[in-house]
């Protein structure tokens, strides 16, 4: 099956800081999603992006489909945005390990 | 209204015992999956349903069956608990296979 890796696997910031979360596949995927589980376990959609750019407020993604990679862009961090961060994509779903992130007010 | 639901939000048992745990989506979905999160919050899948037939089954043991009685509801059935089986399962659906997932909250299943 299709192999997901994330990077890094953790990441402190101070709150306003800026950040690129990274998110490669073994294979090409054509429905790449990013989520955000928060600190109370709620698995919350971010992008669906198989493709192109999307932007949603200090939140935005690029998935590079020909080079089976894509990136999450959390700009001016709040605290709010602390928790995990997962790329899943491929038939059957597979998840990356995800992205522990913590804010620091 | 919640999309996606799922039932008990909590589920501490013994060692043996025999448990299920409920799925519901009313966003009109054909495709409903369940996943397994462990304590190092890895997600994995474990089945996928579109139009209650069966399309994925992960390598999980035979103890675990999901039952669709509909394209809305997507249950899961444990039998004989084993304490290797605490972990948080969530459920998901789709518009229809491998197209934006929606979850529900999750279920948190403790065994002593």
């Amino acid at each position: 099956g299709i192999q997901v890796e994330q990077s890094p696997p953790d990441l402190i910031l101070q709150e306003g800081a800026n950040s690129t979360l990274r998110c490669n596949f073994s294979d090409s995927v054509n429905n790449l999603q990013w989520f955000h589980q928060n600190p109370w376990g709620q698995l919350i959609n971010l992008f669906y992006i198989p493709s192109g750019t999307k932007q949603n407020g200090r939140l935005s993604a690029t998935t590079v489909a020909t080079e089976r990679y894509s990136l999450l862009y959390i700009s001016s961090s709040q605290t709010t945005d602390s928790g995990v961060y997962f790329c899943a994509g491929g038939n059957d779903m597979r998840f990356g390990a995800g992205t522990r992130l913590t804010v620091k007010p | 209204d919640t999309a996606v639901s799922q039932t008990p939000k909590y589920l501490v048992t013994q060692m043996g015992n025999d448990k299920s745990i409920k799925c519901e989506q009313n966003l009109g979905h054909d495709t409903m999956y369940w996943y397994k999160q462990d304590s190092k919050k890895f997600l994995k899948i474990m089945f996928s349903y579109n139009n209650k037939e069966l399309i994925i089954n992960e390598t999980v043991p035979n103890r675990f069956s999901p039952k669709s009685p509909d394209k809305a509801h997507l249950n899961l059935h444990i039998n004989s608990l084993e304490l290797g089986d605490s972990a948080v399962y969530f459920c998901a659906s789709s518009p229809d296979r491998g197209s934006e997932q929606f979850f529900g909250p999750g279920t948190r299943l403790t065994v002593l």
